[in-house]
């Protein structure tokens, strides 16, 4: 079983703040980095698929990056709004597809 | 509308009754999973398939079986449920490992 870490574990900011959290994956056998929202009650929805080092990818106010040499993606928000609350999962593409447990985001409005 | 569709939404049923969870994509997607979804454990992978005929094993396969003989459909099957396997179930698929996963509404499986 391969260690995907995701940092914190959960996060409260007021409406406004920019924030970011931490993926973190084995540096060997990478394929693929996927970042998930996933609100309660519903499915998780795909927001990037990142696979070269270096990849920046963004959808309006969020943003991700990916550095496959040290293991690590960030995904950042900017200037947060309450509908951001939702726990954002990272999922590491090798040989197998392995999930963290996610960030829990709570936004005060 | 592009979708993963599961069945049943909950189940509730007792231990030893073999049961099937029912998972059917209509994206022409090669790719398709079963997840499990437990408190501080995270998405769990239970099992996978490539293709058609092709199946692996997830992280967490033990009491599980699965087949895909179309494209479309990817049945969970449970041929004699413990209380263990009380959980959250999500089947998702995808084009592959490049593009992200659409997931199923989930089932919410209760074993007594």
């Amino acid at each position: 079983i391969l260690n995907v870490e995701q940092s914190p574990q959960s996060l409260h900011v007021q409406e406004g703040d920019s924030t970011n959290f931490t993926c973190s994956f084995p540096s060997s056998n990478f394929y693929a980095l996927h970042w998930y929202r996933w609100e309660t009650a519903k499915s998780p929805e795909a927001l990037f698929v990142m696979t070269l080092n270096g990849d920046e990818k963004k959808k309006g106010r969020i943003s991700a990056t990916l550095n496959t040499k040290e293991g690590y993606s960030y995904l950042y928000i900017k200037g947060s709004q309450p509908e951001d609350s939702a726990t954002y999962l990272c999922a590491f593409a090798g040989n197998q597809f392995y999930f963290g447990t996610g960030t829990s985001l709570t936004v005060i409005p | 509308e592009a979708q993963v569709t599961q069945n049943p939404r909950y189940l509730i049923t007792v231990t030893g009754k073999k049961l099937t969870v029912t998972c059917s994509q209509n994206m022409n997607h090669e790719y398709m999973s079963w997840y499990r979804q437990d408190p501080g454990l995270g998405l769990r992978q239970i099992y996978y398939s490539m293709n058609v005929e092709v199946t692996d094993k997830g992280d967490v396969p033990e009491g599980y079986k699965v087949s895909r003989k179309e494209k479309r459909n990817f049945p969970l099957i449970l041929e004699s449920p413990s209380p263990n396997q009380t959980s959250l179930y999500f089947c998702a698929s995808s084009p592959g490992q490049n593009y992200g996963y659409t997931f199923g509404s989930g089932t919410r499986l209760t074993v007594v």
